[in-house]
């Protein structure tokens, strides 16, 4: 099982671009998540869904859209970057039974210039 | 307040020292809460569940004190590749479902 995948792995943006970063999971989870972490800061909830069409916000959605058309797929788009969101963004899946443990993919590294 | 805190530390450490951090935590609502272990420009991986009795894993205990609102990490015999930061979370079920992370402890195990 490659567990959860993100792509790209690192992307470099001009201000006002706009982007979608893909995850994938294989382990059937129901919750995905995103979040972005950045100095000091911690990792923060950006959008998360707790089934496939459903999203909701987190605490730092502004700026951000998802979509969840796929179980399996949790896409996270800018429409025009700035140069606010320059940072590390993680995807993570969950079940909400048994371990609740969270997965969590190797991250994609945003650089908006 | 931030609703999971922990000390940024670094701990500098001998290898063979045992160390322990503790995490804070703001809501009451909290049910599940974890420790993971985060490397530099990695993601982050659970480490250990704490579960409301400890837990034991190795050379790591984990401990939850609901009354107080906090959990513990203790290393024993470190190792330098126990070098990391360490990331306490909590999972607040309800309305919301989701985890809140703490900004991490940093450790240094020194040979």
């Amino acid at each position: 099982n490659a567990g959860v995948t993100q792509t790209p792995k690192f992307r470099v943006l001009k201000t006002g671009q706009s982007m979608t970063l893909l995850c994938a999971q294989d382990m059937n989870h129901e919750y995905m998540y995103w979040y972005r972490q950045d100095p000091g800061m911690g990792l923060r909830l950006i959008h998360y869904s707790v089934g496939e069409g459903t999203t909701a916000k987190g605490e730092v959605p502004d700026g951000y859209n998802v979509s969840r058309l796929k179980k399996q797929n949790f896409l996270l788009g800018l429409e025009s970057a700035a140069p606010s969101q320059t940072s590390v963004y993680f995807c993570a899946s969950s079940s909400p039974t048994g371990s609740e443990t969270q997965y969590f993919g190797p991250g994609t590294r945003l650089l908006v210039l | 307040r931030k609703e999971v805190e922990q000390d940024p530390g670094p701990f500098n450490v001998p290898e063979g020292a045992t160390v322990a951090f503790n995490c804070t935590y703001s809501n009451s609502a909290s049910q599940s809460f974890f420790w993971y272990r985060q490397d530099c420009r990695k993601e982050p991986k659970l480490l250990m569940s704490v579960y409301s009795s400890g837990n034991e894993d190795g050379r790591f205990t984990a401990q939850l004190n609901r009354a107080s609102q906090y959990i513990s990490l203790l290393i024993r015999d470190s190792k330098l590749s126990d070098s990391a930061t360490y990331l306490c979370v909590v999972n607040i079920k309800g309305g919301t479902y989701k985890y809140i992370f703490g900004t991490g402890t940093r450790l240094k195990v020194l040979a």
